[in-house]
């Protein structure tokens, strides 16, 4: 079964860096891209970061672009998001989800998110 | 970044008739374009992507037209299961996009 597993959620602190982990299942995970979306408490989803299958090309928003760094570790099938300098609106629940972009001429084209982690909660708050 | 609109914010439909949901981009999105469906707790769920393509076991009651800057998606006589809210996003462009959503809701 393909599934994906968040975790490293919890209340943090203004200013905290925690790390969130989705662990990967069922397929294999070096052929895809992944991606970070989040949703905040009652609003619509935001699209955070994508990485590419090897690792050698990432996309930010600009929302989190200096303070979040996305990366991966195929060798554990696990994607990770270092989050820095959080702040009250990066409150949401962040998704992991399998992008079904690809690589052509060394870039990364962006494509629909067909798979989706249950979520993991991070509160910023003091 | 591409801006995407959709609408209505909620639309009532009592069961078993046919919803109507648009998406309108602020510039052309080609048919680089999905659907999501969410239901209260639960992770997003990919319904079509292409603008058109069903994904993996996704009912044909749905279906998704359009290109360029409207895109539709149609539920079909509408089971009990499928009161949600749906979000479209664009992925033609960096940063992919959503929609601010449209809650279906049971009339």
């Amino acid at each position: 079964e393909v599934q994906l597993l968040e975790s490293g959620g919890g209340l943090v602190q203004p200013g905290g860096s925690p790390r969130l982990s989705c662990e990967a299942s069922g397929f294999t995970f070096s052929s895809y891209a992944m991606s970070w979306v989040r949703q905040a408490p009652g609003k619509g989803l935001e699209w955070v970061s994508t990485i590419s299958g090897g690792g050698g090309s990432t996309y930010y928003a600009d929302s989190v672009k200096g303070r979040f760094t996305i990366s991966r570790d195929n060798s554990r099938n696990t994607l990770y998001l270092q989050m820095n300098s959080l702040r009250a609106e990066d409150t949401a629940v962040y998704y992991c989800a399998r992008d079904r972009g690809y690589i052509s001429s060394s870039r990364l084209f962006p494509d629909a998110f067909d798979i989706w982690g249950q979520g993991t909660m991070v509160t910023v708050s003091s | 970044e591409i801006v995407m609109t959709q609408s209505p914010a909620t639309l009532s439909v009592s069961p078993g008739e046919t919803a109507t949901l648009s998406c309108r981009a602020s510039q052309s999105v080609s048919s680089n374009l999905a659907w999501y469906q969410q239901k209260p707790g639960q992770a997003p769920r990919l319904l079509i992507y292409g603008a058109s393509t069903r994904a993996s076991g996704i009912p044909a009651r749905f279906s998704g037209s359009g290109s360029g800057t409207e895109i539709t998606l149609t539920i079909s006589s509408l089971q009990s299961e499928d009161f949600a809210v749906y979000y479209c996003h664009q992925y033609n462009n960096w940063p992919p996009t959503f929609g601010q959503g449209t809650k279906v809701e049971i009339k």
